[in-house]
């Protein structure tokens, strides 16, 4: 099955400093979903990366999608404490007959945000 | 406005005691799915239905049961609860393209 490791596991980051967190595919990604989590709560989308070298962007949150390092990386650009919390990313099984039943997630990384 | 509605948010109970999580979205959706979240194991996915009475074990499906009779609920069944079980619950669900997944806001089970 696929896995995902999420890179760090935790970050703490003054506010206004840059930060990247990555997620690494021990398989080829078809699809490669990121999620906000605020702590206990539900999962919040932020974007969904599905070529190889797509960029995307959502307020001063940047994610690459970089197929033959089977990998991607968040990017936050002059952090607030709004962006704290737990990242996630998911990605989806190979594309079956079906479509894509089954979403994978890494084990997030937690941002802290220190003023 | 759409949205994924789980209840109870929070629940203590006791071992054996069945128990249902349930799980409604407005959207039409086909595909519905059920996470739990462990510290230190991120979200783990328990069963998926792909459309009403379709359902699939996902990676953990031990101790559960789920049943998809109708399009918008996707209840989770807990026959004999364990301690184990005791986690955060997620139920999901997801469109087409883009294949967003939309999540609902969590069940915080307890099981003493």
């Amino acid at each position: 099955s696929q896995e995902l490791e999420q890179s760090p596991q935790s970050l703490i980051v003054q506010e206004g400093k840059n930060l990247t967190i990555n997620c690494t595919s021990s398989k080829t990604l078809y699809g490669l979903y990121w999620y906000k989590q605020k702590y206990g709560e539900g999962l919040i989308f932020l974007m969904m990366l599905q070529k190889g070298g797509e960029e995307k962007s959502h307020e001063k949150i940047t994610a690459k999608l970089d197929e033959k390092k089977q990998q991607s990386s968040l990017h936050i650009t002059a952090s607030q404490p709004s962006h704290a919390g737990i990242y996630l990313c998911g990605a989806d099984a190979p594309i079956s007959n079906f479509g894509n039943e089954k979403l994978t997630f890494g084990t997030g990384t937690r941002l802290t945000i220190i003023p | 406005e759409a949205q994924v509605t789980q209840n109870p948010r929070y629940l203590i109970t006791v071992t054996g005691k069945k128990l249902t999580v349930t799980c409604s979205q407005n959207m039409n959706h086909e595909y519905m799915s059920w996470y739990r979240q462990d510290p230190g194991l991120g979200l783990r996915q328990i069963y998926y239905s792909m459309n009403v009475e379709v359902t699939d074990k996902g990676d953990v499906p031990e101790g559960y049961k789920v049943s998809r009779k109708e399009k918008r609920n996707f209840p989770l069944i807990l026959e004999s609860p364990s301690p184990n079980q005791t986690s955060l619950y997620f139920c999901a669900s997801r469109g087409g393209i883009p294949y967003e997944q939309y999540f609902g806001p969590g069940t915080r089970l307890t099981v003493t």
